[in-house]
């Protein structure tokens, strides 16, 4: 158990819907990553989120949107889906900052997307 | 975005056989290198995290070394059981700490 806790497991929904991927960190870990695997594909990185504020962008689309809240909890709004949005998505945490010489991700257990 | 390369793709190899795979990456504005173990249905888990060239890690039959002036690290099993069955991904961190951009990954599996 990594610790970082990821709801929910699995979602089916339409295209053009909107969906909302929930994202615990670990005990005392002050960032947060999202990652999307699509079918054969490796981790895309989507984005990253320090103690509440985005500090790193990477294939991002612009229908996706995420959030970090005081509690340190994040959110992965997906919306507009498309039948290609289907993947797996995965939150990862970490201490973060400046101090994290090891910085190692702990990976949660993932949130299945499928877009019908 | 970092190109971060993984090779081989897959790997097939029998218990007992040792192996090696490879992870290039860019070399500027390198800060680290993170190895990490993916089991099929399971969440990827740190193997190795590595930071200074010359750097070389073990833990078991897994070791790794790193190379950051020529971009490259490569991981090893030593006598590969069939529980080492897994992909193996590697992902560069960049030097602002936050962007880890990860390889496709070498997916090894062992036969017994």
């Amino acid at each position: 158990d990594s610790g970082v806790t990821q709801t929910p497991k699995h979602l089916i929904t339409a295209t053009g819907q909107r969906v909302t991927l929930r994202c615990s960190p670990r005990s005392g870990d002050l960032s947060v990553y999202w990652y999307q695997q699509s079918l054969d594909q490796g981790l895309q990185f989507l984005i990253q989120y320090y103690n509440g504020e985005e500090r790193a962008k990477g294939n991002i689309l612009e229908r996706f949107s995420a959030q970090q809240f005081p509690d340190l909890h994040s959110e992965l709004n997906l919306s507009s889906l498309e039948l290609g949005d289907s993947a797996l998505y995965f939150c990862a945490s970490s201490v973060g900052g400046a101090a994290a010489n090891t910085g190692e991700l702990f990976f949660g257990e993932g949130s299945r997307l499928t877009v019908l | 975005i970092l190109n971060v390369e993984q090779s081989p793709q897959s790997l097939h190899v029998q218990e007992g056989d040792s192996t090696n795979f490879t992870c290039s990456f860019p070399s500027s504005n390198f800060y680290a290198l993170h190895w990490y173990r993916w089991e099929t249905a399971k969440s990827p888990e740190a193997l190795f995290v590595m930071t200074l060239n010359g750097d070389e890690k073990k833990k078991g039959r897994i070791s790794a070394t790193l190379n950051t002036k020529e971009g490259y690290s490569y991981l090893y099993i030593k006598g590969s059981q069939p529980e080492d069955s897994a992909t193996y991904l590697c992902a560069s961190r960049s030097y602002n700490f936050n962007k880890f951009y990860f390889g496709s990954g070498t997916k090894l599996n062992v036969k017994p």
